[in-house]
């Protein structure tokens, strides 16, 4: 079985420019999770997505959107990148709801300069 | 509001030594707790998981953890490691109905020759 596969696995940008980040989840599951890993942090929740629904987000601005396609995978967008949104992205995903454990991607390193 | 503590940024052992990462969570009710490790560079592998019935739980490479409900506590054991042990541990929780995890901050264990 495939795990959950992430794109691209680094991305530079500029300041002010807009990210995007992919996410497959394993075939059968319907949530796809974002979490943020900047250094030092550990991971802060950034969105949940079930079915294509947006179910939750974290306390982020609104800048950091993203959505889910019929075939369950998902995208993260981040507009007007700021330094401090340099950080390891990962994505994750599970059978539908419920407290199962999350399966994890290897996540997109974004650096903004 | 979930919540977890790792009181250990860092843990630094000898090969072959004893290992226990400490894991503290903030919840009213019965939690679903869980153990992950993360290699430089990777995503997070799913060590071990508790949701109900024997306390103590064993895991993938030889790992185990207890949980101690009058302690809040979620301890990760291992009886001798490995210099492949080598990694971020992250605890994480769950709450029924919020479908969430929470994340601590993580471990670094650095295992020496």
């Amino acid at each position: 079985e495939a795990g959950v596969t992430q794109s691209p696995t680094h991305l530079i940008k500029t300041r002010g420019q807009q990210a995007t980040l992919r996410c497959s989840p394993i075939s059968g599951h319907t949530s796809v999770y974002w979490y943020q890993q900047a250094l030092g942090l550990g991971l802060q929740f950034l969105l949940w997505y079930d079915e294509g629904e947006e179910r939750n987000r974290g306390n982020f601005p609104p800048r950091f959107s993203g959505r889910q396609f019929p075939n369950y995978s998902s995208e993260l967008n981040v507009n007007a990148l700021e330094l401090e949104d340099s950080a390891l992205y990962l994505c994750a995903s599970r059978r539908g709801g419920g407290n199962s454990p999350l399966h994890f991607g290897n996540g997109t390193r974004l650096t903004v300069t | 509001a979930q919540s977890v503590t790792q009181p250990d940024i860092h843990i630094t052992v000898s090969e072959g030594a004893s290992l226990e990462l400490r894991c503290n969570y903030s919840y009213g009710a019965t939690p679903y707790l869980f153990w992950y490790v993360q290699s430089p560079g990777q995503g997070l592998q799913l060590l071990l998981k508790y949701f109900s019935g024997d306390t103590l739980v064993q895991g993938i490479k030889g790992f185990e953890a207890e949980f101690k409900r009058s302690q809040s506590s979620f301890n990760l054991r291992k009886p001798s490691v490995h210099w492949s042990d080598a990694a971020e541990y992250f605890c994480a929780v769950g709450e029924t109905g919020s479908y969430i995890p929470t994340f601590g901050r993580g471990t670094s264990l650095i295992v020496h020759p």
